[in-house]
């Protein structure tokens, strides 16, 4: 079945970049997400990228689509402690003939060190 | 001026209860959707509705039953509830269900079961 992996942490202090890692099965996802979660907060949409592109770039964060590894990156530029909370990766996934819907992966806990 | 509202934002009940959860959107979209997050913050969708019909409907107990009024509306009620109901309840919605809309969350209700 489809299925979506990530790192579980990342640590890093505030100004370096951060890199979080995901990697999906489903090679005909058309859509790849990376959502936020604040502590005790819902869900946020960051950015996201269609299959056919290798990458975007949205102010401080770049993504980047490694479609034949399927293999997808979030990386944060100049991190600051209010970017630390819970990133999620998701794919839009139609596997199995099913009507599609987002397969999330089970996050990583970014901490943020000044 | 919330575009994906829930109530209540919080919910502690006794086993065997039955409750309700409320969820709108005015965002004019025709998807609308249901996730439970568990304790370890794993997402994983419940059902989803397409014009207030029916079109994704995980492997949930029968207890969970949605409802959707109208399109800006949908409800999920629960019946019997049991211990391990207690997660965190996240509403969507999207414009439609094919993936290449994005999906906006609610702030999700935080359901306890004693």
């Amino acid at each position: 079945g489809e299925d979506v992996e990530q790192s579980l942490f990342l640590s890093v202090r505030e100004g370096d970049s951060s890199v979080i890692n995901c990697t999906y099965t489903d090679s005909s996802s058309t859509y790849l997400y990376w959502y936020k979660q604040e502590p005790g907060a819902g869900l946020q949409l960051l950015t996201y990228i269609f299959s056919n592109m290798d990458m975007k770039q949205d102010q401080r964060l770049t993504v980047l689509l490694n479609k034949k590894d399927k293999h997808l990156s979030l990386r944060i530029a100049d991190t600051q402690t209010g970017d630390s909370a819970i990133y999620f990766c998701a794919e839009f996934s139609n596997y199995g003939g099913s009507q599609g819907n987002l397969i999330f992966g089970k996050g990583t806990k970014l901490s943020v060190k000044p | 001026d919330t575009a994906v509202s829930q109530t209540p934002k919080y919910l502690v009940t006794q086993m065997g209860n039955d409750k309700s959860i409320k969820c709108e959107q005015n965002l004019g979209h025709d998807t609308m959707y249901w996730y439970k997050q568990d304790s370890k913050k794993f997402l994983k969708i419940m059902f989803s509705y397409n014009n207030k019909e029916l079109i994704i409907n995980e492997t949930v107990p029968n207890r969970f039953s949605p409802k959707s009024p109208d399109k800006a509306h949908l409800n999920l009620h629960i019946n019997s509830l049991e211990l391990g109901d207690s997660a965190v309840y996240f509403c969507a919605s999207s414009q439609d269900f094919r993936g290449t809309e994005t999906q906006y969350f609610g702030p999700g209700t935080r359901l306890l079961v004693l």
